[in-house]
Formats: structure tokens, sequence, C-alpha cells
């Protein structure tokens, strides 16, 4: 089957860096994304991965250790702003498909 | 600046009715989806299409149809729509190559009363 693992919701404290994990099991791997998405919003693209290794954009951060089937998204100088639902989803083979993790929550304190 | 829109942000209907939700998206993408997502369970495909008059099943596809009669436009739509179906809605598109990074649009929140 297919399985993606994401922690349901995480808080952390204006200024700081959280990071958020990734598990997945899937029968093959072609790419991981990270979205944002902010409350009754649509998700919006942060980051692909596709090689092992961190992929810096900024204050966000992406990892990939595909022989570990894992992934972290690393955010950097916490804003009010970060306070969304992080999505992790995997592209299994070489079609359009994504698989969807449930998404963590992620709430900033002042 | 690439777009993705659906005909209605909300909307309401009765147990029984047909209900169209249309998305448009004006980057030239072949592939278009459809999703639904409820609390804790994440983003779950219905249909997707690959191109033209093309459709596939997603993962629960029971209870809903799709059309794709032009590259930029996908519709769904709930033939008899039951409360179950209250959720929200989101439809997606992206090119075929590179690395599929899926655009989405606003979303619908769909209630059934």
């Amino acid at each position: 089957g297919q399985n993606i693992d994401q922690p349901t919701e995480m808080t952390a404290t204006e200024g700081a860096i959280v990071q958020i994990n990734c598990t997945y099991q899937t029968s093959g791997f072609n790419g991981l994304f990270w979205y944002q998405q902010h409350a009754g919003e649509a998700p919006t693209f942060l980051s692909y991965n596709v090689l092992d290794g961190l992929e810096e954009k900024g204050r966000f951060s992406s990892f990939l250790s595909r022989s570990k089937g894992y992934s972290y998204l690393l955010l950097k100088e916490l804003q009010m702003k970060d306070s969304a639902s992080y999505l992790c989803a995997v592209r299994v083979g070489s079609n359009y498909q994504l698989i969807w993790g449930a998404g963590t929550k992620l709430i900033i304190k002042p | 600046d690439v777009k993705v829109t659906q005909s209605s942000r909300y909307l309401v209907k009765r147990t029984g009715e047909k209900v169209f939700l249309e998305c448009v998206q004006d980057m030239d993408h072949e592939n278009m989806f459809w999703y639904r997502q409820d609390p804790g369970l994440g983003l779950r495909l219905i249909y997707f299409s690959y191109d033209v008059k093309m459709k596939e099943k997603g993962d629960i596809p029971e209870g809903y149809s799709v059309s794709r009669e032009k590259k930029e436009r996908f519709s769904l739509i709930l033939e008899s729509a039951s409360t179950n179906q209250t959720s929200m809605y989101l439809c997606a598109s992206s090119l075929s190559g590179g690395s599929y990074e899926q655009y989405f649009g606003p979303g619908t929140r769909l209630t059934v009363t």
C-alpha cells in the first residue's frame, strides 16, 4: 500500500526554527513535494526534492533521504504568517498522480 | 501569473440535487485533477484527466463524474448529492513533464443539507 506519515500538529515560537518530518512507504518514488496551506485557502507549492540532500530556498529548506523514505521541511526565523498546514506529497512512478499526507498544522506563538 | 479558478467559493445544495463544480486554468496544462479535502484525511483524488476527453478514476470516484471537453476546463459532477459529500473540493492542474508540480484553485466549500 501507499502511506505517508506526518505529525498532526506542531507548535513553535516566533523567531525560532521548526522541523516538520514526513516518512513515506510507497511503491516507487519519483519526487517529493511540500506545500503550504493557510486555513480556508488552496495549497501553494514550497519545494520539490527528487535527489537526496538539502534544498534551500530562503527561510525554508527541504531535505530528502530516499533510502530511509524520509523528508523534512525546515522553517527558520519563524513568523506569525507561517502558521498554516504543511502538506507532504510523493509522486509515484511516471504518472501524474501525487500521494498526499494528511498535513501538519503548525501553530506559531508570539 | 498562473491561475486556476473555480466557479464558486461556497455552495449549499439539497440532498438529491445534481451539482456542477467547474474549474478553469489558463496555463495550457495537460493534466487536471479534482480532490476533496476533509479534516484529518488529507487530499483524496476523485478523478483526473491527462488530455481533452480523457479521464481516469482516482481513489474515491463513487458518486462523482467528470467532463473535460476543452483543455482549460474540467468539471466535477455530483449526480445526486448526499450529505457525506459535504466537503472542500479542490481543483488542480499540472504540466506533463518537469516536476509535475500541481497548481491549485481556491477551492469550493460544498454543504449538502
